[in-house]
């Protein structure tokens, strides 16, 4: 099974400064990668997803992530963060080939300062 | 596309009651669709892995008879909770994955189980 860890539980920072959010995963076999955002009391929205090709991804709300296998992450950034972004943020690790299940990591926490 | 909605939102029962959450996508066929239960600030937790028309696959440590999941159609899948406690209240999201590439799933807006 699939270990993710996200290192940062609460991230605070500044509106209008950048931030990156940590993922790293403990699979050697193939992975697909996705970041996804919770609001409070609501389901999961979808920001960016890896399957293959380039290893930058660009999402929605301006976000991008890198993929970089040698190192096993998938960080999370932004190069300008609004009020708006404030949310939990959940990296997902599913194994290519080998079923639909997904990893979830414990969630990293954005407050955004005005 | 690709929407999942849930009913109901928030429900508060009694111990000792059972409590049904229907899961439904509304423009796709899920072949296969998740439970999962989240408590507070922390991640998802995966309960079951359901196939349309088959018996649910249940996660170690989820006891099948209190949380049992039906998907008897491609675009419904329900859980209830059998005699409800209170450390059942939990939040519960589920999601589906429809016939094409396996690799994504669509979530539902959850729902909040209050058991008094």
């Amino acid at each position: 099974a699939q270990s993710v860890t996200q290192l940062d539980s609460q991230v605070p920072v500044f509106e209008e400064a950048p931030v990156e959010l940590r993922c790293n995963y403990s699979s050697s076999v193939s992975v697909y990668l996705f970041w996804y955002v919770q609001y409070p009391n609501q389901g999961l929205q979808l920001l960016l997803k890896y399957l293959s090709g380039s290893t930058l991804v660009k999402g929605i709300n301006g976000f991008e992530a890198e993929f970089n296998k040698s190192q096993t992450s998938f960080h999370l950034r932004k190069p300008s963060v609004h009020i708006s972004d404030t949310a939990e943020y959940f990296c997902a690790v599913s194994e290519k080939g080998i079923g639909r299940q997904f990893y979830f990591g414990t969630g990293t926490s954005l407050t955004v300062i005005p | 596309g690709a929407v999942v909605s849930q009913h109901p939102s928030r429900v508060i029962c009694k111990s000792g009651t059972s409590v049904k959450i229907e899961c439904r996508s509304l423009d796709f066929q899920a072949t296969t669709m998740f439970w999962y239960r989240q408590f507070p600030k922390q991640s998802l937790m995966l309960m079951a892995t359901s196939n349309e028309g088959s018996k649910a696959t249940y996660e170690q440590g989820v006891e099948k008879d209190k949380f049992l999941i039906n998907h008897a159609s491609l675009t419904l899948s329900t859980l209830t909770v059998t005699s409800a406690h209170p450390e059942d209240s939990s939040f519960y999201i589920c999601s589906a994955a429809d016939r094409g590439p396996v690799y994504e799933q669509y979530f539902g807006p959850g729902t909040r189980l209050t058991v008094t």
